[in-house]
């Protein structure tokens, strides 16, 4: 099962602040990268999808971009508020594997 | 249904005991994951189907745990001779097809006791 790496692990920022995190990937036989946003006593839900090299999806304050050849994504989350407190995973499917999760990073918004 | 529904929401079991969960995933989605979640981790990969035939089982812990999709919808995860170690949260995922993205239920918490 291939391996997908997620940095920090956990993240404590203040609100206001902005911050951003790293997944990781193979950038071999690349796919798509799914990111997803996961509270407490929830299920994960679905942020973005990408699939280009270059592509950065927005969503409100929340966005990511791609790097397919150097195997990265990157969310960034502007003026981070007390709700975007959650856990953020990254998932890698690949066309013949399953699709495979991060341990995900955990922010926490101080207000 | 209108979203992945898992059954039960909570199983409490005495260990050496058989538990079985259901999943009952988006009408029409072809693949069907099974996750193990610990504590504030992300999903652990156990098995997943497109349509009846499981493609991977190679995150199953070990022979006592299994998984079939009879006909291509509803799955359903055994665990045999339950250990307290398989006490977690089980989720179960739906994706229309190979490209989209996945759609989770809310999880059977297993404790065995």
């Amino acid at each position: 099962i291939l391996n997908v790496e997620q940095s920090p692990q956990s993240l404590h920022v203040q609100e206001g602040d902005s911050t951003n995190f790293t997944c990781s990937f193979p950038s071999s036989n690349f796919y798509a990268l799914h990111w997803y946003r996961w509270e407490t006593a929830k299920s994960p839900e679905a942020l973005f999808v990408m699939t280009l090299n270059g592509d950065e999806k927005k969503k409100g304050r929340i966005s990511a971009t791609l790097n397919t050849k150097e195997g990265y994504s990157y969310l960034y989350i502007k003026g981070s508020q007390p709700e975007d407190s959650a856990t953020y995973l990254c998932a890698f499917p690949s066309g013949n594997t399953p699709l495979v999760f991060g341990k995900g990073t955990r922010l926490s918004v101080i207000a | 249904g209108a979203g992945v529904s898992q059954s039960p929401r909570y199983k409490v079991t005495k260990r050496g005991q058989d538990v079985a969960l259901r999943c009952d995933p988006i009408s029409g989605h072809v693949s069907l994951y099974w996750y193990r979640q610990a504590l504030g981790q992300g999903p652990e990969f156990l098995t997943y189907f497109n349509y009846e035939a499981q493609q991977d089982k190679s995150g199953l812990p070990n022979d006592r745990f299994s998984a079939e999709r009879p006909e291509g919808s509803i799955s359903t995860l055994t665990i045999q001779r339950t250990e307290q170690r398989d006490s977690a949260m089980y989720r179960c995922a739906s994706r229309p097809d190979g490209q989209g993205k996945a759609f989770f239920g809310q999880g059977t918490r297993l404790t065995v006791v």
